[in-house]
């Protein structure tokens, strides 16, 4: 079965302070991976997909790398804006649609 | 703008109640994925559609059916909620991952907050 698995669950910073999420995964063969953000009460906003080892993607303040193991979600001198649960999901070579996603992690950035 | 809608953001309902979710989606995608997630949790998936085939993920209760009468929409019924089926329940959709070399963008709805009392 598919594994994900995020850290920190919660992570503070202050507003221009960098820092990355890690996303660890267990998948029998990778199609994708995914990140997304999800703010309070509203459904998830894509913003990432990574397909192999080495892939790189940036939005705005927001980097998201990917390994064999695993990904992170670099962001880079955040803003109060940028608070929100970032999830990561994988999708598995021998699933055409299915996501498994982690329980993400909680980013509340201080002014 | 395209976009999935979910209808209603709020719902309240009585334990063993019948309850009907709804979505809706100007992306005219093939797929159309309904999830539940609790609180702090990873969101789940229940069932998706394949246009109009229907595929149910082997551990989602009986308790919960879907329908999908056309391309645009897609219903959540939940026959007999109990309380641990109070949730957010998210719809969401996608191109035809076999035609787009296996790409399977989700894109989310905004929830449906279901309660149960």
């Amino acid at each position: 079965e598919d594994q994900v698995t995020q850290s920190p669950e919660a992570l503070r910073l202050q507003e221009g302070e960098s820092s990355s999420l890690n996303c660890s995964y267990t998948v029998s063969g990778l199609r994708g991976l995914f990140w997304y953000r999800q703010d309070p009460g509203k459904g998830p906003e894509f913003l990432f997909t990574l397909y192999s080892a080495g892939e790189e993607k940036e939005k705005e303040r927001l980097k998201a790398t990917l390994t064999k193991k695993e990904s992170f979600l670099h962001i880079t001198a955040p803003k109060p804006e940028d608070s929100a649960t970032y999830l990561c999901a994988v999708q598995a070579s021998s699933n055409d649609y299915k996501l498994s996603f982690g329980a993400g992690t909680t980013v509340t950035v201080r002014a | 703008d395209a976009m999935v809608i979910q209808n209603p953001r709020y719902q309240v309902t009585q334990f063993g109640k019948p309850v009907t979710l709804s979505c809706s989606q100007t992306l005219n995608h093939n797929v159309m994925y309904w999830y539940q997630q609790k609180s702090s949790q990873a969101p789940k998936l229940l069932f998706h559609y394949y246009d109009k085939d229907f595929n149910n993920e082997a551990d989602t209760p009986d308790n919960f059916q879907s329908r999908r009468p056309n391309t645009s929409f897609c219903f959540l019924d939940i026959r007999s909620p109990g309380l641990g089926d109070a949730a957010m329940y998210l719809c969401a959709t996608s191109r035809d991952p076999l035609m787009v070399a296996g790409y399977n963008e989700q894109f989310f709805g905004p929830g449906t907050r279901l309660t149960v009392l």
